[in-house]
């Protein structure tokens, strides 16, 4: 099957600095990918839409100005977590489309942000 | 908007057993896809079963398969001789074209041998 690959697996980070977190499609053109965020003992939450060449599209809540979504090739999203403070320690996960619809989503492996 | 419920928090088993996982959905489309995800320890997704709603015959995967029924909009994820490693979160579901990802709550899945 198709892969996906996301990096940092996990991150320390002091309160105030940025993180950034890669998600790569290695086998396959990704037009579209979703970035995750998952509490523990929680269900996936979807924060954003990652389109190549165009704006994110954000879910309700969530803060456009604090996760920074950039998608500048068919292969390659990135999410960058601003000025993290301890709230936004979360494990994040990407999902990367294959084709037009989203019948074939294939997930990274996650990034779990620790803020101190 | 459609929705998936999951209304067993937590399931457990005996290991060779067979468990079922309950899934329900809402949705007024008749053309979509319903998937049910393992997620272990290691917390990577892992597609373990996918259904296509125009398909009346029940997905299987090895030890995996489903009972889906349309009309009661019902999902159910059967595990037969179940194994130590089938230990995780199982999530429900549910996509339509290129809408969003909708997930369950989970399941936790625990194996005793």
């Amino acid at each position: 099957g198709a892969v996906v690959s996301q990096h940092p697996s996990w991150v320390i980070c002091k309160s105030g600095t940025s993180v950034k977190i890669e998600c790569r499609s290695l086998d396959f053109q990704a037009t579209t990918m979703f970035w995750y965020r998952q509490f523990p003992k929680q269900s996936l939450m979807l924060m954003a839409t990652s389109n190549e060449g165009s704006k994110a599209t954000y879910e309700q809540g969530v803060e456009k100005d604090k996760f920074l979504i950039n998608h500048a090739s068919l292969t390659l999203s990135t999410l960058t977590v601003t000025s993290a403070h301890p709230e936004d320690s979360s494990f994040y996960i990407c999902s990367a489309r294959e084709g037009s619809q989203n019948e074939k989503l294939f997930f990274g492996s996650g990034t779990q942000l620790s803020v101190l | 908007a459609q929705t998936v419920t999951q209304s067993q928090p937590e399931m457990s088993v005996q290991e060779a057993e067979t468990v079922t996982l309950s899934c329900t959905y809402d949705t007024s489309e008749s053309d979509y896809y319903l998937f049910w995800y393992k997620q272990p320890p290691s917390r990577q997704m892992i597609l373990v079963i996918r259904q296509e709603a125009y398909k009346q015959q029940n997905a299987t995967e090895n030890r995996f398969s489903v009972n889906f029924q349309k009309a009661a909009k019902s999902f159910s994820l059967k595990i037969s001789d179940s194994q130590l490693g089938d230990a995780a979160m199982y999530f429900c579901a549910f996509v339509q074209g290129a809408q969003k990802l909708v997930f369950g709550q989970g399941t936790r899945l625990t194996i005793n041998p």
